[in-house]
């Protein structure tokens, strides 16, 4: 029971932004989305999280649209390090500390 | 202030062994999670602790597989008897408290391999 639909992988020249969808048609209001990147061999490491207005921070901007059904994160100049996998994740509910990590987007920069 | 500490990072036990993973959490999180990350596959949740309880352990399999968090020193998660369906790569997270804003700070991992 996915809750989070992502492109399985995107490539971005260096030094470009980098714009990653994420389709949450089902989420409820109560619901953030976060989202997490795992570079290889590592454990993950949390971007930005948002509930239903824009958020910026030093590593990305979240953009959610109005009807929260679906999300974009935006890295702004992406770099070779940069290269991971990114998940999605809705989250929020109080039981809701089980990270559900799907397949994620692999994005590969290439210089 | 330094990160979650995972150790150790790589673990080779033959089939039959016994497995320690240790997590140390981050100075003030008194929250653990374990995660599962079997090859090519995305992580999934174990065990939430709190320091001497368990609090969900829900994704722990029913066998052979068990997670402590005592008053003092670091979370064990602890795998008897292993086999080769064992072989992943086992993160621990922390976090400071529970709520919908909180975030969860991993661990390089320990990546255990089953011969």
């Amino acid at each position: 029971d996915a809750k989070t639909t992502q492109p399985p992988s995107m490539d971005c020249a260096e030094g470009r932004a980098a714009n990653l969808p994420c389709n949450h048609s089902t989420i409820s209001g109560n619901e953030y989305v976060y989202w997490y990147r795992q570079i290889h061999s590592q454990g993950p490491q949390y971007i930005i999280h948002g509930l239903k207005n824009n958020e910026t921070n030093e590593m990305a901007s979240l953009i959610i649209t109005e009807d929260r059904k679906s999300s974009t994160l935006i890295l702004p100049h992406a770099t070779l390090r940069d290269t991971a996998v990114y998940y999605c994740i809705v989250s929020g509910k109080s039981n809701d500390y089980k990270l559900s990590f799907g397949a994620g987007t692999t994005v590969t920069v290439r210089a | 202030n330094a990160g979650v500490m995972q150790n150790p990072r790589h673990l080779v036990r033959r089939r039959g062994q016994e497995a320690r993973l240790r997590c140390s959490p981050m100075k003030g999180h008194s929250h653990v999670y374990w995660y599962r990350q079997l090859p090519e596959e995305g992580l999934k949740f174990m065990v939430y602790l709190q320091k001497e309880n368990i609090i969900d352990e829900s994704g722990m399999p029913k066998e052979r597989f068990s997670a402590e968090f005592p008053k003092e020193g670091p979370s064990i998660l602890r795998i008897q008897q292993v086999v080769r369906g064992d072989s992943a790569a086992y993160f621990c997270a922390s976090s400071p408290t529970i709520n919908p804003f909180y975030e969860q700070y991993f661990g390089p991992g320990t990546r255990l391999t089953v011969t």
